[in-house]
């Protein structure tokens, strides 16, 4: 098994153009999780889907924020426009319903100037 | 609500050393404890969990122990190598919602 693959590994953008990150789960995984790591907050969770279907998304920061999952093995997180306090590392995580066990991808190191 | 909090960082050790970083957990009902570990420019591992009390989790010489009656899950290695020097992330789920929550984490760094 590949493990949850996110792409790109690092993105540089300039302040107002749109970022697209994507991730693709392991086979079989039904939750799919977006997170964001900063020193200043941390890991924070911004959204999840379970069955390709968004179920919380309370902690997307913003309108500019926004996630999809057309189906079971692809996910985007795009921002647009990006703004340099997006700067962070963006990870991609899945898990199985029966697992308490989630797994993350490598993250995607976004450094916006 | 739901919590973890762990002891801060970072924790500077020699190799083979004796290794302890503290979790405890505010939850409601009977989570499942678990610690995660990051190394430098990876994603996060599941490094080992517990499901309920007295049980315990081990893996790669880690070991923690769910301690209900003290709400803790402590991360103890006999003898840490260079190797483990990482971030350390005390994390647990309730039955009501399945998500995890996380600790702030305890940066690990082990001098040779």
């Amino acid at each position: 098994d590949a493990g949850v693959i996110q792409s790109p590994r690092h993105e540089v953008t300039e302040m107002g153009q749109e970022v697209t990150l994507r991730c693709k789960p392991i086979s079989g995984h039904d939750y799919l999780f977006w997170y964001r790591q900063t020193m200043m907050r941390g890991l924070e969770l911004l959204i999840y889907f379970n069955n390709n279907v968004p179920i919380d998304d309370s902690g997307m920061p913003e309108d500019r924020f926004s996630a999809k999952m057309p189906n079971a093995s692809f996910s985007t997180l795009k921002i647009q426009p990006s703004e340099p306090r997006d700067s962070a590392v963006y990870f991609c995580a899945s898990r199985k319903s029966s697992d308490y066990g989630y797994t993350f991808g490598s993250g995607t190191r976004l450094t916006v100037v | 609500g739901n919590s973890v909090t762990q002891m801060e960082g970072p924790v500077t050790l020699s190799e083979e050393a004796f290794l302890t970083i503290n979790c405890t957990y505010t939850a409601t009902g009977y989570p499942s404890l678990f610690w995660y570990v990051q190394y430098p420019g990876e994603g996060l591992q599941l490094l080992l969990k517990a499901t309920k009390a007295d049980d315990k989790g081990s893996n790669k010489g880690f070991e923690a122990t769910y301690r209900k009656e003290t709400t803790s899950f402590h991360l103890e290695k006999g003898s840490v190598q260079v190797s483990d020097s990482a971030v350390y992330f005390c994390a647990l789920i309730v039955p009501s919602n399945y998500q995890l929550i996380w600790g702030a984490g305890t940066k690990l760094i082990i001098k040779p």
